[in-house]
């Protein structure tokens, strides 16, 4: 069974870029997370898709960060613009079901920005 | 709020000690799950262990061991004879919610098996 697929894997970009990161769940995964990684820090979510409806989005910073799942399969997060603070891993995660509880996260390898 | 602490940053042992990671943390909810995860270099979070809050169970699986501790608010995970492989970064994460919300994570502990 293919994992949580991410592109790009490293991005590179001055501030006020925009960028934009994809993600494609496993086949069949309703739900899928998006997750910021600070280097030394632990991931912390930004925003929880359920199918294509937004469960989550408490943490995002909506003012530069947006995010779809348009049919409730693949994601696209974009970062417009960018600055300095948002050098990070970008982790994409999904489960079969919404509730943690009982569904196990599988994560992607997740795209590393840097800005410059 | 939810609060999940990994005071050790980093630790480094020796090939074959026995290695104990520390978590601890913090919630109003009385039904929510802890986990741990490991990252390799490689990047990819890797699920070990859930928990619920009403099973206080040690848990043993081959090397590792989690002592989940209710009345400290700990989730403590013990690696048994070290090896190479094990080398990661850690991270407890808690659920809140009946394990509806998404995980809130530790800030991780950095291991260092060395030969």
């Amino acid at each position: 069974e293919a994992g949580v697929a991410q592109s790009p894997r490293y991005k590179i970009i001055e501030k006020r870029q925009s960028v934009a990161f994809w993600c494609n769940p496993i086949s069949g995964h309703a739900t899928l997370y998006w997750y910021q990684q600070i280097l030394g820090q632990g991931p912390k979510l930004l925003i929880q898709f359920q199918n294509n409806g937004v469960v989550d989005d408490s943490q995002l910073p909506k003012d530069r960060f947006s995010a779809e799942r348009l049919k409730g399969v693949d994601s696209t997060l974009k970062i417009q613009p960018a600055k300095l603070e948002d050098s990070a891993v970008y982790l994409c995660a999904s489960s079969q079901g919404e509730f943690i509880a009982y569904n196990e996260q599988f994560f992607g390898p997740g795209t590393r920005l840097t800005v410059l | 709020a939810q609060k999940v602490t990994q005071a050790q940053t980093e630790i480094s042992v020796v090939e074959k000690e026995d290695v104990t990671l520390d978590c601890v943390y913090e919630t109003r909810d009385t039904t929510y799950y802890l986990f741990w995860y490991k990252q390799p270099p490689s990047g990819e979070l890797v699920f070990l262990i859930r928990r619920n809050s009403f099973d206080e169970q040690n848990e043993i699986s081959g090397r590792y061991s989690w002592n989940f501790q209710k009345s400290t608010s700990s989730f403590n995970f013990t690696i048994t004879a070290s090896q190479v492989v094990d080398s990661a970064v850690y991270f407890c994460a808690l659920s809140e919610d009946t394990g509806r919300r998404a995980l809130t994570f530790g800030s991780g502990t950095r291991l260092q098996v060395q030969p």
